[in-house]
């Protein structure tokens, strides 16, 4: 099946500091990328929705100058936080949509868990 | 707007014994609805779905009908192996857009 993976899948970083979190499709190339978080015991909640070549696309709520990313190409996807704070510590997952046409499954990373001091 | 409500864990079974996690949804429209597993260390995995009432979704063992009456798509499993401890993800997706709403997922933990 189809391989997203992400990078790093843990981090601890400084309060203030911005973290850049790394989603790629490894054997399949993604028009569509969507970012998550996941807070302990609660549902993965959509934070944005990101198209090749396009900007982002953000979730009400969601701040688009925190929460930088981009999508370069059809296989990564980036997500920056920035001026982490402790209450940005969350476990972020991302996903990726096959480009082939009437697919819509998405494949999910194995996420990345950010925790700022 | 939709939501997803699934019993929390965590789950706790013998290996061999019969597993069953409730799930029940709220949504406008004929949702098309999804269980997701994550196992340790990786990423989330469509288990089965189901798109029309009275559908039944079924994989790996696994089986979930679409009980539009009760709003409901229980998972189950008639015998559970110590391989199929994982947290499991209740999801609907309504209007076309294929973006799943969550549950907040339900820890299986099989003994053997």
């Amino acid at each position: 099946g189809a391989v997203v993976s992400q990078h790093p899948s843990r981090v601890i970083c400084k309060s203030g500091t911005s973290v850049k979190i790394e989603c790629r499709s490894l054997d399949f190339q993604a028009t569509t990328m969507f970012w998550y978080r996941q807070f302990p015991k609660q549902s993965l909640m959509l934070m944005a929705t990101s198209n090749e070549g396009s900007k982002a696309t953000y979730e009400q709520g969601v701040e688009k100058d925190k929460f930088l990313i981009n999508h370069a190409s059809l296989t990564l996807s980036t997500l920056t936080v920035t001026s982490a704070h402790p209450e940005d510590s969350s476990f972020y997952i991302c996903s990726a949509r096959a480009l082939s046409a009437g697919n819509n499954e998405q494949f999910f990373g194995p996420g990345t868990r950010l925790t700022v001091l | 707007g939709d939501s997803v409500t699934q019993m929390e864990g965590p789950v706790t079974l013998s290996e061999e014994a019969f597993l069953t996690i409730n799930c029940t949804y709220t949504a406008t429209g004929y949702p098309s609805l999804f269980w997701y597993v994550q196992y340790p260390g990786e990423g989330l995995q469509l288990l089965l779905k189901a798109t029309k009432a009275d559908d039944k979704g079924s994989n790996k063992g696994f089986e979930a009908t679409y009980r539009k009456e009760t709003t409901s798509f229980h998972l189950e499993k008639g015998s559970v192996q110590v391989s199929d401890s994982a947290v499991y993800f209740c999801a609907l997706a309504s209007g076309g857009s294929y973006i799943p709403t969550f549950g907040r997922g339900t820890s299986l933990i099989v003994h053997p």
